[in-house]
């Protein structure tokens, strides 16, 4: 079974500066995609950004990036030049490649941005 | 990308009531899931609703507690049956980004409050 270990419940940066959300998983799959979620305050869910584990090269949007390690399942986020609207709670997610099998959540990280 | 709204966007009710819970989405979709997220935590997948057919429902989650129907392809609803305070949390319908795709879009979420 896939599973989604996302190690710190919380995270803070100070405005500006740079801040890395861990993410581990373990799947015996080979073709998956991995998400990065974001939820604030307001409760909608919004995808940051989306990797696909076939491609060796690490997804940005923005200030958005990710290092994802597919030997050592590893998908942590990078946010830069972090911003006061960046703090939410942070999710990790696994989805099966071509198919509409549910993702597998991870628990969370609420990342706090100090002014 | 599916624009979904949800009615009520949060509620406060009695124990023992019940409370239903719209799903819209703006474009027709086979699959439509529905989340459960209590407070603090990440979120539980309750069922999976195909128009046309029972909705399929994860461990822990019964029919008699979470009824949904599926009338068609762009609406649905989740029912919260003889609730309790433990039934407070945040409801989440998502819906697939597209066919064979697990990337999930989300409504804004309900917030339920079981005095």
């Amino acid at each position: 079974a896939q599973t989604v270990t996302q190690s710190q419940p919380e995270m803070s940066v100070q405005e500006a500066e740079t801040v890395t959300l861990s993410c581990t998983y373990d799947t015996s799959e080979s073709d998956y995609y991995l998400f990065w979620y974001k939820q604030p305050p307001s409760r909608q869910m919004i995808l940051v950004i989306r990797q696909e584990a076939y491609k060796q090269q690490n997804a940005t949007e923005n200030r958005f990036s990710v290092n994802f390690q597919k030997a050592a399942k590893s998908f942590s986020l990078k946010i830069s030049d972090s911003q006061l609207g960046d703090a939410a709670m942070y999710f990790c997610a696994w989805g099966l490649m071509d198919s509409n099998y549910q993702l597998i959540w991870g628990a969370g990280t609420k990342l706090i941005i100090k002014p | 990308s599916a624009v979904i709204s949800q009615k009520p966007s949060r509620d406060i009710c009695q124990r023992g009531t019940s409370l239903t819970i719209q799903c819209q989405v703006d474009s027709q979709v086979t699959m439509m899931f529905w989340y459960r997220q209590q407070p603090g935590q990440s979120l539980t997948l309750i069922a999976t609703a195909n128009q046309g057919s029972e909705a399929t429902y994860e461990s822990g989650f019964v029919i008699d507690k979470f009824p949904i129907s599926r009338p068609n392809l762009t609406f649905s609803t989740l029912t919260v049956s003889n609730m309790s305070p433990e039934d407070s949390s945040i409801y989440l319908c998502s819906v697939p980004r597209g066919y064979r795709e697990c990337e999930q879009f989300f409504g804004p979420g309900t917030r339920l409050t079981v005095l």
